[in-house]
């Protein structure tokens, strides 16, 4: 199975910071990698779709990149509403697999 | 608008089977490239992927549920359901069904198993 390894697994930032979080693909995925923020008491919101695209109704704030194995996730400007938990998920090979997502919390 | 709303039994006991149903609107399940999901996360854990059904019927399965997961679809009544026999204490989550590739997901549905 594909391992997606991500970093850190938690961290606080302050507001209006920039946030780039990453997840590490265990073997080459193209960009068939997804994101997803995770509220207490609400389902995951995809967020990132094919590695860069941002989901319906995402604030333009968020992005998605990759270098290599390597994709981020970055906030330009963090507001207090975005702090989650965030998991990625490749789907390029089945079974598709979730990375063990970074708590993201107000400093 | 695309909506998913989940449905299962709550409670049942171990080596019983769990039968979930998905209810969604807003597009079809026979519409090309259409695809519905589970996924489920015990309580304080991460997610996990279970299976996959496609808009031409081609079904995928995590293997590490050992062969103990069906996943079927109703096109006519928009339904999709997922079935897990011999369940254990261990597949005690919450159970979500979601559109592939765009979501969004069900609200989830708690699932406790329990003697």
């Amino acid at each position: 199975d594909i391992q997606l390894t991500q970093s850190p697994s938690s961290m606080s930032a302050s507001l209006g910071d920039r946030v780039s979080l990453t997840c590490q693909s265990s073997q080459g995925i193209g960009n068939y990698l997804s994101w997803y923020q995770h509220k207490p008491g609400k389902p995951p919101k995809p967020m990132i779709y094919y590695a860069t695209n941002l989901a319906d109704g995402v604030p333009s704030r968020f992005s998605g990149s990759r270098s290599g194995s390597d994709y981020s996730l970055t906030i330009s400007s963090l507001e207090s509403e975005d702090t989650a938990i965030y998991y990625c998920l490749q789907y390029d090979e089945y079974p598709n697999t979730f990375g063990a997502g970074t708590k993201l919390e107000l400093k | 608008q695309v909506t998913l709303k989940e449905s299962g039994p709550g409670i049942l006991q171990p080596s019983q089977t769990l039968s979930l149903t998905c209810t969604f609107s807003g597009f079809s399940l026979s519409t090309y490239g259409m695809g519905v999901g589970w996924i489920r996360q015990p309580s304080g854990k991460g997610l996990e992927w279970l299976a996959n059904i496609w808009w031409d019927d081609d079904k995928y399965y995590n293997p590490s549920l050992k062969n103990r997961l069906t996943i079927s679809k109703d096109t006519s009544n928009n339904q999709a359901f997922l079935k897990i026999t011999n369940v254990d204490t261990a597949d005690t989550a919450t159970y979500y069904c979601a559109r592939i590739l765009g979501g969004p997901w069900g609200q989830g549905t708690l699932v406790t198993v329990s003697s």
